[in-house]
């Protein structure tokens, strides 16, 4: 089964600040790839899919990049609303792993 | 718009059976495969299982195969998740997500199962 690092698993930022989160496959996955933004008590939302595709409604300071093993999710300009926990998935195959989250806090 | 409404939480001893409800609306059910997620207290996201379209291929998580069954009903647009020989380590929230090819594009609000004597 395929494993995905996440780092830092947390990570303390202020508004405004330039936030790169990594995620990294234990096995080359292409481009299947998805990032999705978590606040407490509430679902997931979908961010990024195939490893840089932003969903329709998503600001464009969220970005993501690459392929293969190794991925980032880029926040150009941190906002209060971003203050959550961030988790990367692989859906090259299956089981479909999350990674283990990075928790983005206010500095 | 998409709406994924999940039911049949609730408190199971261990060794106890349960089934999860995600009634969709809002898009054409029959169309997409869709996932279970969990999320134990205060961790991470663990995915569950996965379901075509049609039913007609199913993949689970080691830490369920053999003991969770996903299933379908396209005439009621609703997914299922048959939970037996449940163990602590189950105790989590539970989510029905919509897959429009490989990832998640929405997620119900989840339901939570409580595995305790």
């Amino acid at each position: 089964a395929i494993q995905l690092t996440q780092s830092p698993s947390s990570l303390s930022a202020s508004v405004g600040d330039r936030v790169t989160i990594t995620c990294r496959a234990s096995q080359g996955i292409s481009s299947a790839l998805a990032w999705y933004q978590q606040k407490p008590g509430k679902a997931p939302k979908l961010l990024i899919y195939d490893a840089s595709s932003l969903e329709s409604g998503v600001p464009s300071r969220f970005s993501g990049s690459g392929s293969g093993t190794d991925f980032t999710l880029t926040i150009s300009s941190l906002q209060p609303e971003d203050f959550a926990t961030y988790y990367c998935q692989q859906f090259n195959s299956y089981p479909h792993a999350f990674g283990g989250g990075t928790k983005v806090e206010i500095k | 718009q998409v709406q994924l409404v999940e039911s049949g939480g609730g408190v199971v001893q261990p060794g106890g059976s349960l089934r999860l409800s995600c009634a969709a609306s809002g898009f054409t059910f029959s169309s997409y495969g869709m996932h279970w997620v969990r999320q134990a207290p205060g961790k991470g996201l663990e995915w569950v299982a996965f379901i075509r379209y049609d039913g007609s291929n199913k993949y689970y998580a080691d830490s369920v195969k053999g003991r969770f069954t996903i299933s379908r009903d396209n005439s009621k647009n609703t997914l299922y998740l048959q939970m037996n020989s449940l163990r602590a380590e189950d105790t989590a929230v539970y989510y029905c997500a919509k897959s429009p090819g490989g990832h998640i594009d929405y997620w119900g609000q989840g339901t939570l199962v409580t595995v305790s004597s």
